[in-house]
C-alpha cells in the first residue's frame, strides 16, 4: 500500500504571494490533519478533514486554509505569505471515521521557504 | 488544553545503551497516545500506538508504556544502535497535540 504523499517536496515563494500544497492519503483513509513544524514552535496542528468537512481547527490565523475532495486527497492553502511561513509543513492520514483516536501515518512534508 | 512535554530535550549515549525517554500529558482523558521518530528534514515514522485500554505496546526493541493516572508515557529503547539516532516525538491524539521532542544521538 502506497504511504502519504505530499507534492510538491520543496517551495520557494516571496512575501505576499500565495501557495498551495498537496496531500494524498493512504488509500481507504478518509482523515487527513495538516501541521506546521518549525525550529521554533515545534509540530503544531493546523486543521483536520474528514469527508470533505473540517472537523477541527488549530490557532492559526485566517491565511491558512484548506479543503478536502470526495476522493479524500487534501489540499491546504496559505495567502499573503509571510517570513515566518517558512517551515516544513506535514499532513497526515488516519483510517477510521474519527481522526483524533486513530494512528497517525505522515507523508514526506513540503519544505516552504518564503523570501 | 492539553500540553505533552517531553524530557530531556536531547540524548547521548554510547551504543549498546538501554535509554528511557519520557512524555507528559496534562489531561489524563488522552485516549489514544503515539510514538514517533523523525529524521532531520523528514517525515514522521510511527513508530508504536498505546490505545487509552492498553498499559503497553511492543515492536522489537522499543516498548511504550502509558500510565493515565500519572499523566505518563515512556518509550524505552533498548541495546541502542547508531541507527536508533532520530528525534523523538509523542503525541496525544485527542488533541493531535505533539511534544517537542527528545533529540537522541547514539555514539558507534
Amino acid at each position: 500500500k502506497a504511504g502519504v504523499t505530499q507534492t510538491p517536496r520543496y517551495l520557494i515563494k516571496t512575501r505576499g504571494q500565495q501557495v498551495t500544497l498537496s496531500c494524498s492519503p493512504i488509500s481507504g483513509h478518509r482523515s487527513v490533519s495538516w501541521y506546521q513544524q518549525t525550529p521554533g514552535q515545534g509540530l503544531q496542528f493546523l486543521f483536520e478533514y474528514f469527508s470533505e468537512t473540517q472537523r477541527n481547527k488549530g490557532n492559526f490565523p485566517g491565511r491558512f486554509s484548506g479543503r478536502q475532495f470526495s476522493n479524500s486527497r487534501s489540499e491546504m492553502n496559505v495567502s499573503t505569505l509571510e517570513l515566518g511561513d517558512s517551515a516544513l509543513y506535514l499532513c497526515a492520514s488516519s483510517p477510521g471515521s474519527s481522526g483524533y483516536y486513530n494512528e497517525q501515518f505522515f507523508g514526506p512534508g513540503t519544505r516552504l521557504t518564503v523570501l | 488544553k492539553q500540553e505533552v512535554t517531553q524530557i530531556p530535550a536531547a540524548l547521548s549515549v554510547p551504543e549498546g545503551e538501554n535509554l528511557v525517554l519520557n512524555c507528559s500529558f496534562t489531561d489524563s482523558a488522552i485516549y489514544n497516545l503515539q510514538w514517533f521518530r523523525q529524521d532531520p528534514g523528514k517525515g514522521l515514522t510511527s513508530l508504536l500506538l498505546i490505545q487509552s485500554s492498553q498499559r503497553e505496546q511492543t515492536s522489537g526493541r522499543l516498548n511504550a508504556s502509558l500510565d493515565k493516572s500519572s499523566g505518563r508515557s515512556t518509550l524505552y529503547i533498548a541495546a541502542s544502535q547508531p541507527g536508533d539516532s532520530a528525534t523523538y516525538l509523542c503525541a496525544s491524539l485527542r488533541a493531535l497535540t505533539f511534544g517537542s521532542g527528545t533529540r537522541l544521538q547514539v555514539q558507534p
